[in-house]
C-alpha cells in the first residue's frame, strides 16, 4: 500500500525559498505520476506541477519562474521549492501521487509566510 | 489561462440525487476527476477518466460528460457525502493541470 511522508519547513519570511520533500513508501515509484497541489486557507484548489519517474515535469504557468519539481528515483523522493515567496503564497501544500485509478495524497504541510 | 468553472454551492435531502457541474471548453477532449474534500482532510479521488470508480468509493457516486460540461452525480446522496467537491483536467495542450473553483455539497 503506497504511502506519502511530507515534510518541510511550515514558517517561512518573504523573498525565502519554500522547500518541501514527499517521500514514498511501499508501491512502484516508477508507475506514478507525482503533483504538488496548494490550498489556502478557506479557499480552493491549485495545481502547482507534477513529475514522473523520468523527471519529465509540468507546472504551472503562474508559477514557472518561481517553481522547481524534481525527483530522485533512488531515495523515492520528490521536492518541491518555490522561491521568492510572499504571503499568498501561504497555504497547505499536498503532494500526491495517481497510477491507473489509485491515488495517494500526502497529509499536507501547512507553510506560512509572514515578517 | 484555462479555467474550469463549477457553481460554489449544491444542496439537497438525503436520498435525492445531487449533480455537480463543472464546465470547460476542453472537456470534451481531455478527462475529468473528481475529489471530495472533508473539513480538515485531504481530497479524496471519487472519479476518475470522465466516469471510473476507484476501489472502494461507493456505487452511488458517477460522472457523465455532455459536450463542455462533466457533471458528478451522487445518486441517493447521504449524509456523510456532505463535503467539497472539485472537478479536475488538463489545459487544451494537456502541459497543465487544472482544478474548478470547487463546489460545497449540503445533504441535510
Amino acid at each position: 500500500q503506497v504511502q506519502l511522508q511530507q515534510w518541510g519547513a511550515g514558517e517561512l519570511r518573504p523573498s525565502e525559498t519554500l522547500s518541501l520533500t514527499c517521500e514514498v513508501h511501499g508501491g512502484s515509484f516508477k508507475d506514478f505520476y507525482w503533483t504538488w497541489i496548494r490550498q489556502p486557507p478557506g479557499k480552493g484548489l491549485e495545481w502547482l506541477g507534477e513529475i514522473n519517474h523520468t523527471g519529465e515535469t509540468k507546472s504551472n504557468p503562474s508559477l514557472t519562474s518561481r517553481v522547481t519539481i524534481s525527483i530522485d528515483t533512488s531515495k523515492n523522493q520528490f521536492y518541491l521549492k518555490l522561491n521568492s515567496v510572499s504571503a499568498s503564497d501561504t497555504a497547505m501544500y499536498y503532494c500526491e501521487g495517481f497510477d491507473d485509478g489509485f491515488d495517494v495524497w500526502g497529509p499536507g504541510t501547512m507553510v506560512t509566510v509572514s515578517s | 489561462s484555462y479555467e474550469l468553472t463549477q457553481p460554489p454551492s449544491v444542496s439537497v435531502s438525503p436520498g435525492q440525487t445531487a449533480r455537480i457541474p463543472c464546465s470547460g471548453d476542453a472537456l470534451p477532449k481531455k478527462y475529468s476527476y473528481w475529489f471530495q474534500q472533508k473539513s480538515g482532510l485531504a481530497p479524496v479521488l471519487v472519479i476518475y477518466e470522465d466516469n471510473k470508480r476507484p476501489s472502494g468509493i461507493p456505487e452511488r457516486f458517477s460522472a457523465s460528460t455532455s459536450g463542455t460540461v462533466a457533471t458528478l452525480i451522487i445518486t441517493g446522496a447521504q449524509v456523510e457525502d456532505d463535503a467539497d467537491y472539485y472537478c479536475y483536467s488538463t489545459d487544451p495542450s494537456g502541459n497543465q493541470g487544472v482544478f474548478g473553483g470547487g463546489t460545497k455539497l449540503t445533504v441535510l
